[in-house]
């Protein structure tokens, strides 16, 4: 089944505690995205890559880190999470291809609260 | 003034109700606009895509865009409860992977059996 994974689903962790959210997926897609979602600002992008060891920053990307080694994964880090990061983070996958329509592909979602 | 504004909801409508969503924004540079569906506790998922101005129908789902508005709406005819989820607006300039997706915040519809 071609999907978009992330693991954890759910984490609750303290501040300054590293911690790494995985995502993968399995539709050898060029192109992999993290937004989070809060509650009254919608879904904003934190990272971004166009392909393996490419990567920039979206609209939210302090505190957080971003590697692409290889094209299926991307692990969103955050080195010294903070309660502000409390959120809830979704990977998504795409192909590079010139349609407009290229659809975005999203995981499950990971609840993370840092207390 | 945001790039995308949608209404905040929530809504709630009857079975078989015609429900109207809508987002206005503030860029004329977009041109591709698409409306994706959450359901509580997944990810969201692609529903409708239209390109410029027009229509698009797709079962009971009608997406129109009126870029001399700047406004877009998602039409759900015959609604059923189903349908109850959240509906995101987004848009982007160009085509490609690499042009940013913007989203509206997300209206919540419950759609009462």
């Amino acid at each position: 089944e071609a999907q978009v994974t992330q693991n954890p689903r759910y984490l609750i962790t303290v501040t300054g505690k590293k911690l790494t959210v995985t995502c993968s997926q399995n539709m050898n897609h060029e192109y992999m995205s993290w937004y989070r979602q809060d509650p009254g600002l919608g879904l904003r992008q934190i990272y971004y890559s166009m392909n393996v060891e490419v990567t920039d920053k979206g609209d939210v990307p302090e505190g957080y880190k971003v590697s692409r080694k290889e094209k299926r994964n991307f692990p969103l880090i955050l080195e010294s999470p903070s309660p502000n990061q409390t959120s809830l983070y979704f990977c998504a996958s795409s192909p590079t291809g010139l349609a407009g329509d290229n659809e975005q592909f999203f995981g499950p979602g990971t609840r993370l609260t840092v207390l | 003034q945001k790039e995308v504004e949608q209404d905040p909801g929530p809504l709630s409508v009857p079975e078989g109700a015609i429900v109207s969503l809508n987002c206005t924004y503030s860029n004329s540079a977009f041109q591709y606009f698409m409306w994706y569906r959450q359901y509580s506790r997944k990810g969201p998922e692609l529903l409708m895509y239209t390109y410029s101005s027009g229509n698009k129908e797709d079962g009971r789902f009608t997406a129109q865009v009126d870029k001399s508005s700047k406004y877009i709406s998602l039409f759900i005819r015959d609604s059923q409860p189903s349908d109850s989820a959240t509906y995101l607006c987004a848009m982007k300039r160009s085509a490609g992977a690499n042009s940013k997706l913007t989203f509206g915040k997300g209206i919540t519809l419950s759609v009462r059996p």
